[in-house]
């Protein structure tokens, strides 16, 4: 699976857009782009995932570039709650079906 | 939405003891669930992949004697931390993937329980 890179941490005022990057220039042709998110002392929770459109749903848009070396996932309306660690993998679609997680980035939401 | 419980949500042991931990899902059958441990401010780091009516697949470096899975049935797999140390202390964490709908279905997503929190004395 492609390596993803990750700000460690972002800061984002409340009711305003949270935009997160991640790089992944070695991604491949057959390899879709996921986000989850964990809540402290939480298990994760999917977001959003996509291959090579962009891609919206209630929850957040993805925004994937063209050369897919990279991509933002963007919270329109940061609230309180959206404090977490978001995740950005990238991996084929195969049976295994396993998930290795990065470090991540922190995102503090403030009032 | 599928949904993957967890049981205990937490649990304190002593040294040397043995602990079970439970994870189902409650509206979907999963042949295949995973199983994460994560220490404080650390990533989740994949322990072990747990199919139904098979032995787990275990990732490099996690001793297969310590953590026992079990997977027998398509709602339910369980792990457990054999004789318990200290260093086991941490945050376990299962997830299913579930053939979902729409965009989800085909695709890996995973649903991940809310985590059960070890401590070893």
């Amino acid at each position: 699976d492609a390596k993803t890179t990750q700000p460690p941490s972002m800061d984002c005022a409340e009711g305003r857009a949270a935009n997160l990057p991640c790089n992944h220039s070695t991604i491949s042709g057959n390899e879709y782009v996921y986000w989850y998110r964990q809540i402290h002392s939480q298990g994760p929770q999917y977001i959003i995932h996509g291959l090579k459109n962009n891609e919206t749903n209630e929850m957040a848009s993805l925004i994937i570039t063209e050369d897919r070396k990279s991509s933002t996932l963007i919270l329109p309306h940061a609230t309180l709650r959206d404090t977490a660690v978001y995740y950005c993998i990238v991996r084929v679609v195969d049976a295994t079906n396993k998930l290795i997680f990065g470090t991540g980035t922190l995102l503090a939401v403030q009032p | 939405g599928a949904v993957v419980s967890q049981h205990p949500s937490w649990v304190i042991c002593k040294s040397g003891t043995s602990v079970k931990i439970e994870c189902r899902s409650l509206d979907f059958q999963a042949t295949t669930m995973f199983w994460y441990r994560q220490f404080p401010k650390q990533s989740l780091m994949l322990m072990a992949t747990s199919n139904e009516g098979s032995k787990a697949t275990y990732e490099q470096g996690v001793e297969k004697d310590k953590f026992l899975i079990n997977h027998a049935s398509l709602t339910l797999s369980t792990l457990t931390v054999t004789s318990a140390h200290p260093e086991d202390s941490s945050f376990y964490i299962c997830s299913a993937r579930d053939k979902g709908s729409g965009r989800r279905a085909g695709a890996n997503v995973l649903t991940f329980g809310a985590g059960s929190r070890l401590t070893v004395l």
